[in-house]
Protein backbone atom coordinates (compact mmCIF):
# COMPACT_ATOMS: atom_id res chain seq x y z
CA UNK A 1 0.00 0.00 0.00
CA UNK A 2 1.16 3.80 -0.27
CA UNK A 3 3.21 4.93 2.79
CA UNK A 4 5.09 7.84 3.71
CA UNK A 5 8.49 7.56 3.14
CA UNK A 6 11.85 9.52 4.11
CA UNK A 7 15.07 10.42 1.55
CA UNK A 8 17.82 9.43 4.41
CA UNK A 9 17.72 7.23 7.52
CA UNK A 10 20.60 9.39 9.17
CA UNK A 11 21.40 13.07 9.84
CA UNK A 12 24.89 13.85 11.35
CA UNK A 13 24.96 17.74 12.19
CA UNK A 14 27.20 19.67 14.56
CA UNK A 15 26.01 22.00 17.14
CA UNK A 16 24.14 25.14 16.02
CA UNK A 17 23.69 24.03 12.53
CA UNK A 18 20.16 24.52 10.90
CA UNK A 19 19.43 20.72 9.98
CA UNK A 20 16.97 19.92 7.29
CA UNK A 21 15.11 16.35 7.26
CA UNK A 22 13.14 15.09 3.81
CA UNK A 23 10.08 13.36 3.98
CA UNK A 24 8.34 11.83 0.43
CA UNK A 25 4.56 10.83 0.58
CA UNK A 26 2.69 8.64 -2.13
CA UNK A 27 -1.15 9.73 -1.14
CA UNK A 28 -2.37 12.36 -2.89
CA UNK A 29 -5.61 12.21 -0.63
CA UNK A 30 -3.55 13.01 2.39
CA UNK A 31 -4.13 16.74 3.27
CA UNK A 32 -2.62 16.21 7.15
CA UNK A 33 0.88 15.52 7.97
CA UNK A 34 2.62 15.85 11.48
CA UNK A 35 6.15 15.22 12.23
CA UNK A 36 7.11 13.40 15.62
CA UNK A 37 9.93 13.18 17.54
CA UNK A 38 10.80 9.86 18.81
CA UNK A 39 13.37 9.44 21.29
CA UNK A 40 15.20 5.76 22.63
CA UNK A 41 12.83 3.87 25.00
CA UNK A 42 10.18 6.75 24.30
CA UNK A 43 7.08 7.41 22.22
CA UNK A 44 6.57 9.37 19.47
CA UNK A 45 6.70 13.37 20.70
CA UNK A 46 4.48 15.73 18.76
CA UNK A 47 6.62 18.51 17.04
CA UNK A 48 4.75 20.19 14.94
CA UNK A 49 1.62 19.26 11.81
CA UNK A 50 0.51 21.25 8.87
CA UNK A 51 -2.37 20.68 6.63
CA UNK A 52 -2.70 20.82 3.25
CA UNK A 53 -4.03 24.02 2.39
CA UNK A 54 -1.01 25.98 3.82
CA UNK A 55 2.73 25.41 2.61
CA UNK A 56 4.99 26.29 5.56
CA UNK A 57 4.14 26.65 9.39
CA UNK A 58 6.52 27.90 12.04
CA UNK A 59 7.29 26.78 15.59
CA UNK A 60 9.70 27.03 18.31
CA UNK A 61 12.90 26.87 16.31
CA UNK A 62 11.32 24.21 13.96
CA UNK A 63 9.61 25.26 10.30
CA UNK A 64 7.57 22.72 8.63
CA UNK A 65 7.43 22.77 4.37
CA UNK A 66 4.62 21.13 2.43
CA UNK A 67 4.86 20.91 -1.81
CA UNK A 68 2.29 19.20 -2.84
CA UNK A 69 2.95 19.53 -6.11
CA UNK A 70 6.10 16.96 -5.64
CA UNK A 71 4.31 15.00 -2.44
CA UNK A 72 7.38 16.49 -0.18
CA UNK A 73 7.55 17.94 3.50
CA UNK A 74 10.53 19.10 5.52
CA UNK A 75 11.20 19.65 9.15
CA UNK A 76 13.84 22.15 9.54
CA UNK A 77 15.30 22.92 13.06
CA UNK A 78 17.02 25.80 13.20
CA UNK A 79 20.53 25.83 15.62
CA UNK A 80 20.11 22.34 16.23
CA UNK A 81 20.96 21.56 19.51
CA UNK A 82 22.62 17.93 21.55
CA UNK A 83 18.83 17.44 22.44
CA UNK A 84 17.50 17.23 19.44
CA UNK A 85 19.28 13.97 18.83
CA UNK A 86 16.54 11.46 18.09
CA UNK A 87 14.64 9.48 15.42
CA UNK A 88 12.21 11.68 13.62
CA UNK A 89 9.24 10.67 11.87
CA UNK A 90 6.73 12.19 9.39
CA UNK A 91 3.53 11.07 9.40
CA UNK A 92 0.72 11.68 6.83
CA UNK A 93 -3.48 11.14 7.24
CA UNK A 94 -5.19 10.55 4.26
CA UNK A 95 -8.57 11.89 3.83
CA UNK A 96 -10.02 8.65 1.99
CA UNK A 97 -9.37 6.29 4.25
CA UNK A 98 -11.58 4.93 7.38
CA UNK A 99 -10.05 6.71 10.28
CA UNK A 100 -8.34 9.39 11.37
CA UNK A 101 -5.16 7.06 11.97
CA UNK A 102 -1.44 8.33 10.77
CA UNK A 103 0.39 6.34 8.37
CA UNK A 104 4.47 6.88 9.02
CA UNK A 105 7.51 6.53 7.20
CA UNK A 106 10.80 4.86 8.50
CA UNK A 107 12.21 7.73 10.12
CA UNK A 108 15.57 9.44 9.76
CA UNK A 109 17.90 9.28 12.58
CA UNK A 110 19.30 12.97 13.78
CA UNK A 111 22.45 12.68 15.73
CA UNK A 112 24.01 16.05 16.87
CA UNK A 113 27.31 16.53 17.69
CA UNK A 114 28.75 19.06 20.15
CA UNK B 1 -1.96 17.48 31.79
CA UNK B 2 -1.52 13.99 32.48
CA UNK B 3 -0.45 11.95 29.24
CA UNK B 4 -1.67 8.60 27.81
CA UNK B 5 -0.78 6.28 30.58
CA UNK B 6 0.19 2.68 29.34
CA UNK B 7 1.12 -0.74 31.18
CA UNK B 8 2.90 -2.95 31.52
CA UNK B 9 5.75 -1.03 30.40
CA UNK B 10 8.21 -4.58 29.45
CA UNK B 11 7.32 -7.81 29.15
CA UNK B 12 8.65 -10.85 28.34
CA UNK B 13 6.67 -14.00 27.05
CA UNK B 14 7.04 -17.52 25.61
CA UNK B 15 5.52 -17.79 22.18
CA UNK B 16 1.86 -19.75 22.37
CA UNK B 17 1.06 -17.85 25.67
CA UNK B 18 -0.73 -14.58 25.83
CA UNK B 19 -0.51 -11.46 27.00
CA UNK B 20 -2.33 -8.00 27.54
CA UNK B 21 -1.81 -4.41 27.29
CA UNK B 22 -3.31 -1.83 28.92
CA UNK B 23 -3.94 1.91 28.28
CA UNK B 24 -5.48 5.09 29.42
CA UNK B 25 -6.09 8.11 26.98
CA UNK B 26 -5.59 11.33 28.09
CA UNK B 27 -8.86 12.85 29.72
CA UNK B 28 -11.69 13.70 27.15
CA UNK B 29 -9.93 12.20 24.68
CA UNK B 30 -12.66 9.99 22.35
CA UNK B 31 -10.25 8.10 19.82
CA UNK B 32 -8.18 5.95 21.13
CA UNK B 33 -5.35 4.37 18.66
CA UNK B 34 -3.47 1.24 18.92
CA UNK B 35 -0.23 1.10 16.78
CA UNK B 36 2.50 -1.44 16.52
CA UNK B 37 5.86 -0.08 16.13
CA UNK B 38 8.91 -3.19 15.69
CA UNK B 39 12.35 -1.99 15.92
CA UNK B 40 13.94 0.15 12.97
CA UNK B 41 10.08 1.09 11.78
CA UNK B 42 7.43 3.53 11.98
CA UNK B 43 3.97 3.01 14.46
CA UNK B 44 2.12 0.90 12.11
CA UNK B 45 -1.61 1.11 12.99
CA UNK B 46 -3.57 -1.77 14.30
CA UNK B 47 -7.30 -0.32 15.74
CA UNK B 48 -8.74 2.86 15.91
CA UNK B 49 -11.57 3.38 18.46
CA UNK B 50 -13.83 6.20 18.57
CA UNK B 51 -16.00 6.16 21.91
CA UNK B 52 -16.34 2.42 22.66
CA UNK B 53 -17.10 1.71 18.68
CA UNK B 54 -14.29 0.66 16.22
CA UNK B 55 -13.54 2.88 13.43
CA UNK B 56 -10.68 0.93 12.20
CA UNK B 57 -9.63 -2.50 12.12
CA UNK B 58 -8.36 -3.54 9.10
CA UNK B 59 -5.01 -3.96 9.49
CA UNK B 60 -5.35 -5.88 13.21
CA UNK B 61 -4.19 -9.44 12.73
CA UNK B 62 -7.67 -10.69 14.37
CA UNK B 63 -6.82 -14.60 14.42
CA UNK B 64 -4.44 -13.64 17.47
CA UNK B 65 -4.80 -9.79 18.58
CA UNK B 66 -8.08 -8.63 20.32
CA UNK B 67 -8.84 -5.32 21.77
CA UNK B 68 -11.96 -3.34 23.31
CA UNK B 69 -12.78 -0.11 25.10
CA UNK B 70 -15.98 -1.02 26.68
CA UNK B 71 -16.73 2.03 28.28
CA UNK B 72 -15.22 4.61 25.95
CA UNK B 73 -12.17 5.20 27.85
CA UNK B 74 -9.85 3.17 28.88
CA UNK B 75 -9.20 0.44 26.51
CA UNK B 76 -7.13 -3.35 26.41
CA UNK B 77 -4.81 -4.96 23.72
CA UNK B 78 -4.94 -8.69 23.78
CA UNK B 79 -2.57 -11.30 21.97
CA UNK B 80 -3.31 -15.17 22.09
CA UNK B 81 -1.06 -16.93 21.20
CA UNK B 82 1.83 -14.90 20.89
CA UNK B 83 4.59 -15.47 17.83
CA UNK B 84 7.90 -14.34 17.73
CA UNK B 85 7.36 -11.62 15.37
CA UNK B 86 4.82 -10.20 17.45
CA UNK B 87 8.11 -8.85 19.30
CA UNK B 88 7.84 -5.36 19.01
CA UNK B 89 7.04 -1.79 21.23
CA UNK B 90 2.73 -1.45 21.44
CA UNK B 91 1.92 2.18 21.25
CA UNK B 92 -1.50 3.63 22.39
CA UNK B 93 -2.20 6.99 21.38
CA UNK B 94 -5.34 9.46 21.65
CA UNK B 95 -6.67 12.69 20.04
CA UNK B 96 -9.85 14.37 20.77
CA UNK B 97 -11.14 12.73 17.40
CA UNK B 98 -11.21 14.55 14.16
CA UNK B 99 -7.79 16.01 12.58
CA UNK B 100 -6.67 16.99 16.15
CA UNK B 101 -3.50 16.15 17.66
CA UNK B 102 -2.40 12.40 18.50
CA UNK B 103 -0.79 11.87 21.47
CA UNK B 104 1.27 9.13 22.26
CA UNK B 105 1.97 7.11 25.57
CA UNK B 106 5.67 5.63 26.41
CA UNK B 107 4.63 2.30 24.80
CA UNK B 108 4.59 -1.26 26.35
CA UNK B 109 7.78 -3.44 25.06
CA UNK B 110 7.17 -7.15 23.99
CA UNK B 111 9.47 -9.86 23.63
CA UNK B 112 8.46 -12.87 22.65
CA UNK B 113 11.06 -15.41 23.02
Amino acid sequence: GESVGLHLPTLSVQEGDNSIINCAYSNSASDYFIWYKQESGKGPQFIIDIRSNMDKRQGQRVTVLLNKTVKHLSLQIAATQPGDSAVYFCAESPANQAGTALIFGKGTTLSVSS
Amino acid sequence: EAGVAQSPRYKIIEKRQSVAFWCNPISGHATLYWYQQILGQGPKLLIQFQNNGVVDDSQLPKDRFSAERLKGVDSTLKIQPAKLEDSAVYLCASSFGGRNTIYFGEGSWLTVV
